[in-house]
């Protein structure tokens, strides 16, 4: 079936460390997104990226990094920069072009500290 | 800028319509998305609409749009306990989404 997993569900992360959250779709969608989710509110957007090679900041990037590899890859980087990471991550993936584009979403990632 | 904005919260006993308000204010929306999320999991698209349709309606789902007002509604018909979740309104400008902050609906038996 086609669709997007996040990988792992649950991640920790001690002081000072990176971490890698892993998305990966099979949908041959070009434009792959990353949200963070905090209790009760909405979804800020990380980073996104429309293409191979080529990501854009969202309006939360600070503390994150991204890449874009393969087409169907796009995995998030939380570094020890971001002091507040405890959160639940979201990545998303849709089509390009003028029509109807939905993004759909991956079942997240819920990352804490420890 | 962009901002979506939704009520937090709506309590329905089971069997009564549910309706969830959303207003934006992007002028060049052209869709409009109603998501589903329910406890630790994704967001679930339910519904569109798009930005020239003042209704569309689809099984127990009806989204009505109101562009003069920038207005976005969603009404569940014969609300039922699987029912409750969030639901987030969206618009779409460009490539873009921009999400409401979610309206937590609680459907009482």
């Amino acid at each position: 079936d086609g669709g997007i997993t996040q990988s792992p569900k649950y991640l920790f992360r001690k002081e000072g460390q990176n971490v890698t959250l892993s998305c990966e779709q099979n949908l041959n969608h070009d434009a792959m997104y990353w949200y963070r989710q905090d209790p009760g509110q909405g979804l800020r957007l990380i980073y996104y990226s429309q293409i191979v090679n080529d990501f854009q900041k969202g309006d939360i990037a600070e503390g994150y990094s991204v890449s874009r590899e393969k087409k169907e890859s796009f995995p998030l980087t939380v570094t020890s920069a971001q002091k507040n990471p405890t959160a639940f991550y979201l990545c998303a993936s849709s089509v390009q072009g003028n029509g109807n584009q939905p993004q759909h979403f991956g079942d997240g990632t819920r990352l804490s500290i420890l | 800028g962009e901002d979506v904005e939704q009520s937090l919260f709506l309590s329905v006993r089971e069997g009564d319509s549910s309706v969830i308000n959303c207003t934006y204010t992007d002028s060049s929306s052209t869709y409009l998305y109603w998501y589903k999320q329910e406890p630790g999991a994704g967001l679930q698209l339910l519904t569109y609409i798009f930005s020239n349709m003042d209704m569309k309606q689809d099984q127990r789902l009806t989204v009505l749009l109101n562009k003069k007002d920038k207005h976005l509604s969603l009404r569940i018909a014969d609300t039922q306990t699987g029912d409750s979740a969030i639901y987030f309104c969206a618009e779409r400008a460009g490539n873009m989404l921009t999400f409401g902050g979610g309206t937590r609906l609680m459907v009482k038996p």
